[in-house]
């Protein structure tokens, strides 16, 4: 099983600041089939990225994925008020599926 | 628009089962597998299982075979997700999840369902 790390565990950040999540695999992801997802409190996850770079439909253009094999980084350049939240890495590349434990974005 | 929805929450007593449902609309039911995802309270995701509406045949996570079962109705396009021997350690948010066509990532989710088991 890929075990996805995410760091850091809490990045706490103004509105404005540019902020960089990162994704560490265990094991290369296959085809870089890693996904990221926003989770904010009571709602359920929201796609964001899909193979690793890939903006889901009508995400802003704030939020930019990279990286490749088992390092794997979410931007988001600005951050707005409505990003302050929990964002999870996944990979699909290999069974079983598996997340990471997330990073919690928060205010400063 | 394209959503799942699922059932209500329960509170349920260990060694009982829970069966959550979860209703497909807005697109062609059997074209799209469907993913349970949980989540503990204040925890992160874990993949549980996935089942294929068209045929029906699942597959599950090594942490859950023995407990769960995946059936669907294709009359109501609805997926079930039945827990048994639940343990307090089961108590957790239930997502169903569409797979994007072709892949492997979520691009729909249902609103969760609150399974909390407790004596």
């Amino acid at each position: 099983e890929i075990v996805l790390t995410q760091s850091p565990g809490t990045l706490s950040l103004s509105p404005g600041e540019r902020a960089t999540l990162s994704c560490r695999a265990s094991q290369t992801v296959n085809s870089n089939y890693l996904a990221w997802y926003q989770q904010k409190p009571g709602q359920s996850p929201r796609l964001l990225i899909f193979d690793a770079s890939s903006r889901a439909t009508g995400i802003s253009d704030r939020f930019s994925g990279s990286g490749s094999g088992t390092d794997f980084t979410l931007t988001i350049s600005r951050l707005e008020p409505e990003d302050f939240a929990v964002y999870y890495c996944q990979q699909y590349g290999s069974s079983p599926l598996t997340f990471g434990g997330g990073t919690k974005v928060e205010i400063k | 628009q394209v959503r799942l929805v699922q059932s209500g929450a329960e509170v349920k007593k260990p060694g009982a089962s829970v069966k959550v449902s979860c209703k497909a609309s807005g697109y062609i039911f059997t074209n799209y597998y469907i993913h349970w995802v949980r989540q503990a309270p204040g925890q992160g995701l874990e993949w549980m299982a996935i089942v294929s509406p068209s045929g029906g045949s699942s597959t599950y996570a090594q942490n859950f075979r023995g407990r769960v079962t995946m059936t669907r109705d294709t009359s109501t396009n609805t997926v079930y997700m039945e827990l048994s021997s639940l343990r307090s350690e089961d108590t957790a948010i239930y997502y169903c999840a569409r797979v994007s066509s072709g892949s492997g990532y979520y691009d729909c989710w249902g609103q969760g369902t609150l399974v909390t088991v407790s004596s």
